[in-house]
């Protein structure tokens, strides 16, 4: 089946640093990439979105591109900021069915400080 | 426009007891999701519904029951509570239907409920 695999946290990174965050899949078809952000008490958002090989998602700063044949969809960012401190969920959705139904990874912390 | 809206935000039940959780959203979308979430486990999909009228089950539904009241309302009832449960829970929904190329579609998700079962 689906699955996808990111990066375990915490990161923790100081202010201005780069960010990536790594994320890879397995899928039986040509999915769409997502990620997803989720702020202390909140529910989750979406960031970027990837929609076929070789497509660059980008929102806020970050970005990611969606790399066939490596199954990867890494987020990066040049310069990071204490108010990107959240938990960063990569996510696929596969064709096939009537309804996207996400398949998400575990999860990656980012702390962001001074 | 509220965007997904879920009720109550917090809940603690004890072992056998029932409850409902209640979204709603104010989109005009025509799936509409639950998950739930656990630490180290990312988000699991319990049951889904396509579009009004409609239902399936997801990854985790043991233990749950689904209604789509109408094209706005998807609710989640625990029929008899167990500590396993204890998770949180997220409604959201997306502007796709049942036509092919709906998995490009984005989903957006309301605020949880925790919920705790002693």
């Amino acid at each position: 089946g689906d699955s996808v695999t990111q990066m375990e946290g915490p990161v923790t990174l100081s202010e201005e640093a780069f960010l990536t965050i790594n994320c890879t899949y397995t899928a039986t078809g040509y999915p769409s990439l997502f990620w997803y952000v989720q702020y202390p008490g909140e529910g989750l958002q979406l960031l970027l979105k990837a929609t076929k090989a070789d497509d660059k998602g980008s929102n806020k700063g970050f970005e990611a591109t969606y790399r066939k044949e490596t199954t990867s969809f890494h987020l990066e960012k040049g310069s990071v900021q204490v108010s990107d401190s959240a938990v960063y969920f990569c996510a696929l959705s596969d064709q096939g069915g009537t309804a996207s139904k996400l398949t998400f990874g575990t999860g990656t912390r980012l702390q962001v400080t001074l | 426009n509220a965007g997904v809206t879920q009720t109550p935000k917090f809940q603690v039940l004890k072992t056998g007891q029932s409850m409902t959780l209640q979204c709603a959203q104010d989109m005009n979308h025509n799936s509409m999701y639950w998950y739930r979430q656990d630490p180290g486990m990312g988000l699991r999909l319990i049951y889904y519904s396509a579009s009004e009228g409609t239902t399936d089950k997801g990854e985790v539904p043991n233990g749950y029951n689904v209604s789509r009241l109408n094209k706005r309302e998807f609710s989640l009832r625990l029929e008899s509570a167990a500590p396993s449960q204890t998770s949180v829970y997220f409604c959201a929904s997306s502007e796709e239907g049942p036509w092919f190329g709906s998995y490009t579609d984005t989903q957006y998700f309301g605020p949880g409920t925790r919920l705790t079962v002693l």
